[in-house]
């Protein structure tokens, strides 16, 4: 099976703009979270969606959305981009087949978002 | 609120010998499970192993083992033989049950030397 791809790998902004990631899960795979990555901040849990539903959400502020759809594909979307934004930001899927029944979680390569 | 902590920011071991990081969680749910995931300098995470709450038995993946101590709410990784290849971040992670949430914590650096 292909892992998790994420696109774009890299990317540059400027403050204000907005900016749109995207995530492919494993095939089969229904749960797709997201996640922040900074060196002062390690790792920090963004929402998880599951059957296109957003079932999770972290402490982060409005301007960070998501979505799920149908294929289970997933996007995020950063609006009014601050420099604090910058950072690496991961997807990870897993298929959570039902209540209590745990799969593990499969992560992506990340994007790298630079925000100038 | 279940927490995570890795406790050591930073450790280092010799080429071929034995390392052990360790990682502390809080939780009241009895079914549970336990990951410890790698991050090398490409930023790929990587999954390590994985340990069921309710197996009494150690989970173990080649060189890499656990020590579970359900009790002790601990969950410590035993690196064997260790490699250069295994210099990375590893972070220790539990799954809450009761919410689907993935919860880490700020990680170990290993450093490998020659």
């Amino acid at each position: 099976k292909a892992g998790v791809t994420q696109t774009p790998r890299y990317l540059i902004k400027t403050r204000g703009q907005q900016v749109t990631l995207s995530c492919s899960p494993i095939s089969g795979h229904r749960s797709v979270s997201w996640y922040q990555q900074t060196p002062g901040q390690g790792l920090q849990f963004l929402f998880e969606y599951f059957s296109e539903t957003q079932r999770n959400k972290g402490n982060f502020p409005g301007r960070f959305s998501g979505r799920q759809f149908s294929n289970s594909r997933s996007e995020m979307n950063v609006s009014t981009l601050e420099l604090g934004d910058s950072a690496l930001y991961l997807c990870a899927s897993s298929f959570l087949g039902g209540q209590g029944h745990q799969e593990t979680q499969y992560f992506g390569p990340g994007t790298r978002l630079l925000v100038l | 609120a279940q927490t995570v902590t890795q406790s050591q920011p930073e450790m280092s071991v010799q080429e071929a010998e034995t390392v052990t990081l360790s990682c502390t969680y809080d939780t009241s749910e009895s079914d549970y499970y336990l990951f410890w995931y790698k991050q090398p300098p490409s930023r790929q995470m990587i999954l390590v192993i994985r340990q069921e709450a309710y197996k009494q038995q150690n989970a173990t993946e080649n060189r890499f083992s656990v020590n579970f101590q359900k009790a002790a709410k601990s969950f410590s990784l035993k690196i064997s033989d260790s490699q250069l290849g295994d210099a990375a971040m590893y972070f220790c992670a539990y799954w809450d049950p009761g919410t689907y949430k993935y919860i880490f914590g700020t990680g170990t650096r290993l450093k490998v030397l020659a």
